[in-house]
């Protein structure tokens, strides 16, 4: 099992440009997050989702989208990058989202906006 | 408001013990998590309390004080493969964690 992996690791953007990061998850988990860590914060959830198909906002949404077409996949989108994203974001995913049940943490994608 | 605090940074020596503290406030609570992170790579879990008192796994233990809203990791005989950020997470009511900034543990020979 590759656990829970993200595509890409790095990436430059210049403002105003978009892009598309993916989550895939090969543990039939149900639920999935997007976190972003920036120095001197905790992680802060950005977007989550309870199922295939399902999306929610979490803490800091704006300026993102996200999309769970199928239950292994979950897929977060910068339209017009803005340097305040300049941050390393993890996927994460667990089995239902109850408190027994960790979280499991992709190796992140550290995304610098010019 | 939602509020995770924990010591920036703390310095301790191989062999020893160390205790890093936690705070909390949250909107309702279901348990208190520590997740350990090794610089450039994912958190991976540690322990996870929602009674009070004490649990203890191998060399780490973690304890609850939930009328306190206080949680702290104890490690010990300390390696230096322990170097790494320490984080603190608290469940709230939506069971939504919410994040300390981490505790940066160096380990010295």
């Amino acid at each position: 099992n590759a656990g829970v992996t993200q595509t890409p690791k790095f990436r430059v953007l210049k403002t105003g440009q978009s892009m598309t990061l993916l989550c895939a998850q090969d543990m039939n988990h149900e639920y999935m997050y997007w976190y972003r860590q920036d120095p001197g914060m905790g992680l802060r959830l950005i977007h989550y989702s309870v199922g295939e198909g399902t999306t929610a906002k979490g803490e800091v949404p704006d300026g993102y989208n996200v999309s769970r077409l199928k239950k292994q996949n979950f897929l977060l989108g910068l339209e017009s990058a803005a340097p305040s994203q300049t941050s390393v974001y993890f996927c994460a995913s667990s089995p239902y989202g109850q408190p027994t049940d960790t979280q499991y943490f992709g190796p992140g994608t550290r995304l610098t906006v010019l | 408001g939602q509020n995770i605090d924990q010591p920036t940074e703390m310095t301790a020596t191989e062999g020893a013990i160390v205790q890093i503290n936690c705070t909390y406030q949250t909107s309702g609570f279901n348990g208190l998590f520590w997740y350990q992170q090794h610089a450039g790579e994912a958190p991976t879990f540690l322990s996870y309390n929602v009674l009070d008192g004490l649990e203890e796994k191998g060399r780490f233990s973690s304890f609850l004080s939930r009328s306190k809203g206080y949680s702290y990791l104890l490690l010990k005989e300390l390696q230096m493969k322990d170097s790494a950020s320490y984080l603190c997470a608290a469940m709230d009511s939506n069971y939504q964690l919410i994040w300390g900034a981490g505790t940066k543990l160096i380990i010295k020979p």
